[in-house]
């Protein structure tokens, strides 16, 4: 599997926007970019994924570098409900593609 | 109308035991899975089903045995339990191929 690489830690003030970046510089041309987040004593959560293109949905947006070999997903305004640990994840989709969790950045939010 | 419900939320039990985590998805999807995230917070999958076959099914003890009677529901047996299964067992389910996945809210289970 692809891997990705992320900070360990972000923090970002309530109401302003926070872009979490993501490298994956050995991504193939089959393998899409996922986001998930997991609040605290909650299972992890879908965020956003793309393959090519920017994708914009009511959570959040993801901006692919045009060499996919980065992305970032933005979120346009955090609140204290965004804190979480936030992972980026490349899914292939062959026969036995599975999503592989690295340790991921986790968003702090401060009033 | 939860989309993937598991049961129990909580397993306290003995070393030795032998016990069972219930999934269910009312989505549709094709594919469920299991995960385990231990104490340091890292999350590993354990097996993956496409409607009731088995698909993955990666380095697990073979204490651990997943069921899928149908493409909606995904069970995990484990047999005489151990210390270190003390974790969070989630499960998730999605379309396959490149669709997101919908986790359950966990089962923390603790051998004591």
């Amino acid at each position: 599997d692809a891997k990705t690489t992320q900070p360990n830690s972000m923090e970002s003030n309530e109401e302003e926007p926070v872009h979490l970046p993501c490298n994956h510089s050995t991504i193939s041309g089959t393998d899409y970019i996922h986001w998930y987040r997991q609040l605290p004593s909650q299972g992890p959560e879908y965020v956003i994924h793309g393959l090519t293109s920017n994708v914009n949905n009511r959570m959040a947006s993801l901006a692919i570098a045009e060499d996919r070999k980065s992305s970032t997903l933005i979120l346009h305004r955090a609140t204290l409900r965004d804190a979480a640990v936030y992972y980026c994840i490349l899914l292939n989709t062959g026969t036995a593609s599975k999503l592989t969790f690295g340790t991921g950045t986790r968003l702090q939010v401060t009033l | 109308d939860t989309a993937v419900s598991q049961t129990p939320k909580y397993l306290v039990t003995q070393m030795g035991n032998d016990k069972s985590i219930k999934c269910e998805q009312n989505l549709g999807h094709d594919t469920m899975y299991w995960y385990k995230q231990d104490s340091k917070k890292f999350l590993k999958i354990m097996f993956s089903y496409n409607n009731k076959e088995l698909i993955i099914n990666e380095t697990v003890p073979n204490r651990f045995s997943p069921k899928s009677p149908d493409k909606a529901h995904l069970n995990l047996h484990i047999n005489s339990l151990e210390l270190g299964d003390s974790a969070v067992y989630f499960c998730a389910s999605s379309q396959r191929g490149h669709y997101g996945y919908t986790f359950g809210s966990g089962t923390r289970l603790t051998v004591v």
